[in-house]
């Protein structure tokens, strides 16, 4: 069975605090994600990683950086976090597979910032 | 701008009848689709995909209709059943580097 876990399931966090999620993939895939998901809004891509090393912005990554040191983890970080980033936070993964698009996603952090 | 979304919020159906999920998207370069569902505390999972050069794909219990003319797309679902009470996303794939946008979900319940 392939997995994607994330760390934590659960978060509480004070404003200005510095925040880490983590997420590990088990299936050797080239490629990983990190979506927001808020009521209304649907899944918005924050980062994404196609290579180790590698990072490129998403739709809304104010506010957030990422990590990418092994192929099987990617990391979200949070370098002073604000209520506005409460949210559910999503990673997934997917193999190297030119225009195909299924997503292999954990499932999710929910982060309260207080 | 371009985006991807869907008709209505919420669909309320019965056991036992069939569901039709609806979305629109407008970005004419997409060339895959993919509908996902998302149970409660849990995270989206891939439930079938179609390409820009069909018009349906059936899966089990499950169909996917493309009408590329109005830029439409439809998730059918076969004698609802509890199981598939749950936020369904449409996503379309555009690019070499196959980035999804995802549409905000509809919540679909099921009355026994």
């Amino acid at each position: 069975d392939v997995k994607v876990t994330q760390s934590s399931r659960y978060l509480v966090k004070r404003t200005g605090e510095k925040v880490f999620l983590e997420c590990v993939q088990d299936m050797d895939h080239e490629n990983m994600f990190w979506y927001r998901q808020d009521p209304g809004l649907g899944l918005r891509l924050i980062y994404f990683s196609y290579d180790v090393k590698m990072k490129e912005k998403g739709d809304i990554p104010e506010g957030y950086s990422v990590s990418r040191e092994k192929k099987e983890r990617f990391s979200l970080i949070l370098e002073s976090a604000s209520t506005n980033q409460t949210s559910m936070y999503l990673c997934a993964s997917s193999p190297w597979r030119a225009g195909t698009g299924e997503l292999f996603f954990g499932e999710g952090s929910r982060l309260t910032v207080l | 701008g371009e985006s991807v979304g869907l008709h209505l919020p919420t669909l309320s159906v019965q056991e036992g009848d069939n569901s039709i999920i609806n979305c629109a998207y407008s970005n004419s370069a997409s060339d895959y689709f993919i509908w996902y569902k998302q149970e409660s505390g849990k995270g989206p999972q891939f439930i079938i995909d179609i390409r820009s050069n069909m018009d349906k794909r059936q899966g089990q219990r499950v169909t996917v209709l493309l009408n590329k003319t109005v830029k439409h797309l439809s998730l059918q679902i076969a004698a609802t059943q509890p199981g598939d009470s749950a936020v369904y996303f449409c996503a379309e794939v555009t690019g070499a580097n196959s980035k999804l946008t995802f549409g905000k979900g509809i919540t679909l319940s099921v009355r026994p």
